[in-house]
């Protein structure tokens, strides 16, 4: 089982619509989640971190964690043909030798069509 | 967030021969994280430099393989050794957001990266 485990899509919907990315994680311990953005040929770029259980909102995106299902969830409403890129979630675990090491999903490829 | 610069954004390198890459920040921050990402896949963690320590590796990274240099708090290096076709990636390293508020000092931001293709 992979630690960090994405739907590698590719997730297509239409402008305006609502796009759903879905992330699980294998660690227990793991602490801190994150979504990236990324474009081809760019790095990753942060779009929402969140710690706690529940939703947590900016903007057009939320973020939902659901630590007893060790699920976390990225929502982008509005969708914008611009908001077309690779989603990669990615994973803290709790302290250690892991403290600050982020382990990465395969990413999904998100296309907003016109 | 800080800005992170890398050197150089691409270079093409002969099999064999070493590339070390350098990754700036415009402000002092105590973690740097370097990571590869190689043709369509996501990203992998080589190691964490932290200044005034060696650096420490993930499994399947070793120092003579990938040496990091940290000689201060805003400046790191990767070397990419005796390469291959293999260690054709992109190679970014990130910064953690020291000025972030409490219980999110554990963000993470990436530099530009580094295109490397080998033949």
């Amino acid at each position: 089982q992979k630690e960090v485990e994405q739907n590698s899509g590719p997730l297509s919907v239409p402008e305006g619509a609502i796009a759903s990315l879905n992330c699980t994680y294998s660690d227990r311990v793991s602490q801190s989640f994150f979504w990236y953005r990324q474009y081809s040929g760019k790095s990753p770029e942060l779009i929402m971190s969140i710690y706690s259980n529940g939703d947590k909102e900016d903007g057009r995106f939320t973020a939902q964690l659901n630590k007893a299902s060790q699920y976390v969830s990225l929502l982008i409403r509005d969708s914008q043909p611009s908001d077309s890129a690779t989603y990669l979630c990615a994973v803290i675990r709790a302290g250690g030798t892991s403290y600050g090491k982020l382990t990465f999903g395969q990413g999904t490829i998100l296309t907003v069509h016109p | 967030s800080a800005v992170i610069s890398q050197k150089p954004s691409r270079d093409i390198c002969q099999r064999g021969t070493s590339l070390t890459i350098q990754c700036q920040v415009d402000s002092q921050v105590t973690m740097m994280f370097w990571y590869r990402q190689q043709p369509g896949q996501s990203l992998t963690l080589i190691a964490t430099a932290n200044q005034g320590s060696e650096a420490t590796y993930e499994s399947g990274f070793v120092i003579d393989k990938f040496p990091i240099s940290r000689p201060n708090l805003t400046f790191s290096t990767l070397t990419v050794s005796n390469m291959s076709p293999e260690d054709s990636s992109i190679y970014l390293c990130s910064v953690e957001d020291s000025l972030a508020p409490r219980g999110s000092t554990d963000t993470q931001y990436f530099g530009p990266g580094t295109r490397l293709t080998v033949l």
